[in-house]
């Protein structure tokens, strides 16, 4: 079993709509949690990061961390067809670092 | 701003062959690390190098060596490929190897494509 489990989608929305990605974990030792955008053909870039649990903001998008059930999830609000990627959660424990944990990724196709 | 860029964009090889992939970056990072990403399995770290001079194996580390050229570069090496080495390869950089509450993300390049025949 994969330390961290995340669908791989394909998760097909309209646009407007909120997109809901989550993953979930077995190290109860992870402690950064972070969510990046992979766009077709490019490395992924940073979107959201948060330390330990809680929720965290940023513009349109939404981080949440909860350590009890060892799930973490991705909001997206008022999507956009730019906003069409793959998502990808990455964790992370102290001792390791930069040298992170990432789930498979989840395919996100905003239509218009 | 270049960022990460690695070299080649596209490969194709027969088994048994051998490559270097190039990285460099130029947002005088300290740390740089080598990952790569096939269907499903999402990226699995082969090595890194938390600072000049040293390297260390990630998880998937067997069929490859890397060189930390200096602290722009870092190299990875195919002695002989394989098929099942077949994948995406992303270099990264960060500004540290720690993780800390504040953020230090890996800022990735746009990939190698590599294919063993």
């Amino acid at each position: 079993q994969k330390e961290v489990e995340q669908d791989p989608g394909p998760l097909s929305v309209p646009e407007g709509a909120i997109v809901s990605l989550n993953c979930t974990y077995s190290n109860s030792a992870f402690q950064y949690f972070m969510w990046y955008r992979q766009y077709s053909r490019k490395g992924p870039e940073l979107l959201m990061y948060t330390y330990s649990s809680g929720n965290k903001e940023d513009g349109r998008f939404t981080a949440q961390v909860d350590k009890s059930s060892k799930y973490i999830s991705l909001f997206i609000r008022d999507s956009q067809p730019s906003d069409s990627a793959t998502y990808l959660c990455a964790m992370s424990v102290p001792a390791a670092g930069n040298k992170l944990t990432f789930g498979g990724g989840t395919r996100v196709l905003v239509k218009p | 701003n270049a960022g990460v860029t690695q070299t080649p964009k596209f490969q194709v090889l027969k088994t048994g062959q051998s490559m270097t992939l190039q990285c460099a970056q130029d947002m005088n990072h300290n740390s740089m690390y080598w990952y790569r990403q096939d269907p499903g399995m999402g990226l699995r770290l082969i090595y890194y190098s938390a600072s000049e001079g040293t390297t260390d194996k990630g998880e998937v580390p067997n069929g490859y060596n890397v060189s930390r050229l200096n602290k722009r570069e870092f190299s990875l090496r195919l002695e002989s490929a394989a098929p099942s080495q077949t994948s995406v390869y992303f270099c990264a950089s960060s500004g540290s190897d720690r993780v800390t509450a504040y953020n230090s993300p890996l800022h990735f390049g746009n990939g190698t494509r590599l294919t063993v025949t």
